[in-house]
């Protein structure tokens, strides 16, 4: 079966340069999740989109933006990089639709690490 | 989200039932209990959740208690494949964050 895609998944940057990660939901689902992983911590929740409209706002850095396309994919834009921003950054999908009688569990995807010196 | 309260580390031989307990006592009453874990550093994987009746699929069995105020995960026969760090998670049905807490990391032992 079809996973959540991220990409890269690695990336290395400097101090105050930009980033952007992707994500690419399993097909058919319309809601979007972004999660950072610090060393040694729990994932905190970022944000999410549910059919291209932000649906809620976590932890997200004012420097950090984010987006969902018409395809459902996401990206996280990420500016003035500092090493406080070296983490995983995990990607969930989940399927939201009104009609939808499921769990609405959220499936992640593989993570991109990002390391900043 | 109501609050969740799980040991921070347990062990398991392998082969053995690996029961994860967690505490929920603020849970209010269209909140379920979700099961999340993590295999090391690798993205968060859907174990189980359940309202207040027990569930079990192929992965594990929850147990919730009649007050709801706590579960217990169940994984009846553990492999060494199942060590990862295990998240009790409590929120309503719908398409809200999830919110990790601290979460209990389970060893699988020879």
């Amino acid at each position: 079966a079809a996973g959540v895609i991220q990409s890269p998944r690695h990336l290395i940057k400097e101090k105050r340069e930009t980033a952007t990660l992707k994500c690419y939901p399993i097909p058919r689902h319309d809601t979007v999740y972004w999660y950072q992983q610090g060393p040694g911590q729990d994932p905190q929740f970022l944000i999410s989109f549910y059919e291209k409209m932000q649906s809620d706002k976590g932890s997200i850095p004012d420097r950090f933006s984010a987006q969902q396309f018409s395809d459902y994919h996401s990206e996280l834009n990420m500016s003035s990089l500092e090493l406080g921003d070296s983490a995983l950054y995990f990607c969930a999908s989940s399927l939201l639709s009104r009609d939808y009688k499921g769990t609405y569990e959220q499936y992640f995807g593989p993570g991109t690490r990002l390391t900043v010196t | 989200d109501a609050k969740t309260t799980q040991p921070p580390s347990m062990d398991c031989a392998e082969g053995r039932a690996a029961n994860l307990p967690c505490n929920h006592s603020t849970i209010s009453g269209n909140e379920y209990v979700y099961w999340y874990r993590q295999i090391h550093s690798q993205g968060p994987q859907y174990i189980i959740h359940g309202l207040k009746n027990n569930e079990t699929n192929e992965m594990a069995s929850l147990i919730i208690t009649e007050d709801r105020k706590s579960s217990t995960l169940i994984l009846p026969h553990a492999t060494l494949r199942d060590t990862a760090v295990y998240y009790c998670i409590v929120r309503g049905l719908s398409g809200y964050a999830l919110n990790f807490g601290k979460g209990t990391s389970l060893l699988v032992t020879p």
